[in-house]
Parts: C-alpha cells; sequence; structure tokens
C-alpha cells in the first residue's frame, strides 16, 4: 500500500523562488490538507479540500496556493518563497472530513529558504 | 482558535521505565481525540482514535483514556523501549471544525 506520497523530501530553496510539493494517496479518500510543523507548535492547517474542485483555507494559508482537480491529487505550491517558511510540511488524507476518521500522513517535506 | 495542550514538552526516561502524558483541550464541542507516533523523517502514524468519555484504548505496552468532561486524555507507555522514542501528537476533532493539534511530546526512552 503506498498510502500518503509526497515529494520532494529536501529542498533548499531561495528566497522569492517558487515550487510545488507534489502530493498524493492511492485510498480514494475524499479529504485532504496540508500541515505546516514547527517547533514547539503543533501541526498547523494550511489548506484543506473535501473533495475534488473544492478547496478552503486552514488557518495558516497566506503564501500558498493550492488546487484539487482529481481525487488522488493535491499538490502545494509555494508562490515567492521566504524564510519563515523554513518548516516541515506533511500532507494528510482521511475517508471523509469525519473527526473519528483516521488521518493518514505523508512522510513529510523538509523545506529550508534562505 | 481552539487550543491543544500537551505535557510535558520533553522527557527521557531509561529504558524499563512506565511513563505518561498529557493532552489537554477545550470540551465544548467534542467529536474525537486522537493520537499519533511521529518518528523523525517518518510518517506520523495513527496510535487511537476516541470518541467516548470514559474510553480506555490499548494497543501492546502502549494505552490510552480519555476524560471528554474536564478536557484530558492520558497517554501511558508501560516498559519503554527504545524504539518508543518518538514526538507524541494529540489533535482534537470538534463539530464542524478541521482538527486542532498539540505541539507534542518529544519522549526519549535511553538504554
Amino acid at each position: 500500500n503506498a498510502g500518503v506520497t509526497q515529494t520532494p523530501k529536501f529542498q533548499v530553496l531561495k528566497t522569492g523562488q517558487s515550487m510545488t510539493l507534489q502530493c498524493a494517496q492511492d485510498m480514494n479518500h475524499e479529504y485532504m490538507s496540508w500541515y505546516r510543523q514547527d517547533p514547539g507548535m503543533g501541526l498547523r492547517l494550511i489548506h484543506y479540500s473535501v473533495g475534488a474542485g473544492i478547496t478552503d483555507q486552514g488557518e495558516v494559508p497566506n503564501g500558498y496556493n493550492v488546487s484539487r482537480s482529481t481525487t488522488e491529487d493535491f499538490p502545494l505550491r509555494l508562490l515567492s518563497a521566504a524564510p519563515s517558511q523554513t518548516s516541515v510540511y506533511f500532507c494528510a488524507s482521511s475517508l471523509t472530513t469525519g473527526a473519528g476518521n483516521t488521518i493518514y500522513f505523508g512522510e513529510g517535506s523538509w523545506l529550508t529558504v534562505v | 482558535i481552539l487550543n491543544v495542550e500537551q505535557s510535558p514538552q520533553s522527557l527521557h526516561v531509561q529504558e524499563g521505565d512506565s511513563t505518561n502524558f498529557t493532552c489537554s483541550f477545550p470540551s465544548s464541542n467534542f467529536y474525537a481525540l486522537h493520537w499519533y507516533r511521529w518518528e523523525t523523517a517518518k510518517s506520523p502514524e495513527a496510535l487511537f482514535v476516541m470518541t467516548l468519555n470514559g474510553d480506555e484504548k490499548k494497543k501492546g505496552r502502549i494505552s490510552a483514556t480519555l476524560n471528554t468532561k474536564e478536557g484530558y486524555s492520558y497517554l501511558y507507555i508501560k516498559g519503554s523501549q527504545p524504539e518508543d522514542s518518538a514526538t507524541y501528537l494529540c489533535a482534537l476533532g470538534n463539530y464542524g471544525q478541521n482538527f486542532v493539534f498539540g505541539p507534542g511530546t518529544r519522549l526519549s526512552v535511553l538504554p
């Protein structure tokens, strides 16, 4: 089972550059999301999607863009990278939006913006 | 925005010791409390999903309890092993809202 696959695992960007973090899941999950993990803080929600064609902002959406053209894929775009976006990014999915559903995570993408 | 707290922030225990840590959350509109185990460079892994006040769940040497009235959950590890070293995250799910994660408890088990 591939589960949730995200790439790249490590990336160094220069300030102002743009890039896309890829995320795919093969479990036919409706709900997908992106989080960032910073030291001393919980996972913070960036954007989420409840199904193909539907996206919405989370707690910290500024500087990021998402799209959900298929059920499987949910890429995260950094529009103009800033040092404040240095973080570990996790893509996640669950069967539906219900709070009782287990969340499945990718392995994380370590991003450094210099 | 809801606030989910975890304590302690980190702890070191000796192999064989039992340990526990806490997740605290606001009890209004509660729906579910999740525990995840995260080893660096790996995917966070689901341990438990609890929904009912008084729930107790167990997975091997790890168990968890839930008190929704007072807004806390305990995670227990019996006879800690070096492979238990990880960050333990709790996440609160409320009606109509996205999950809110705590900052995690980082456990180091020393051989």
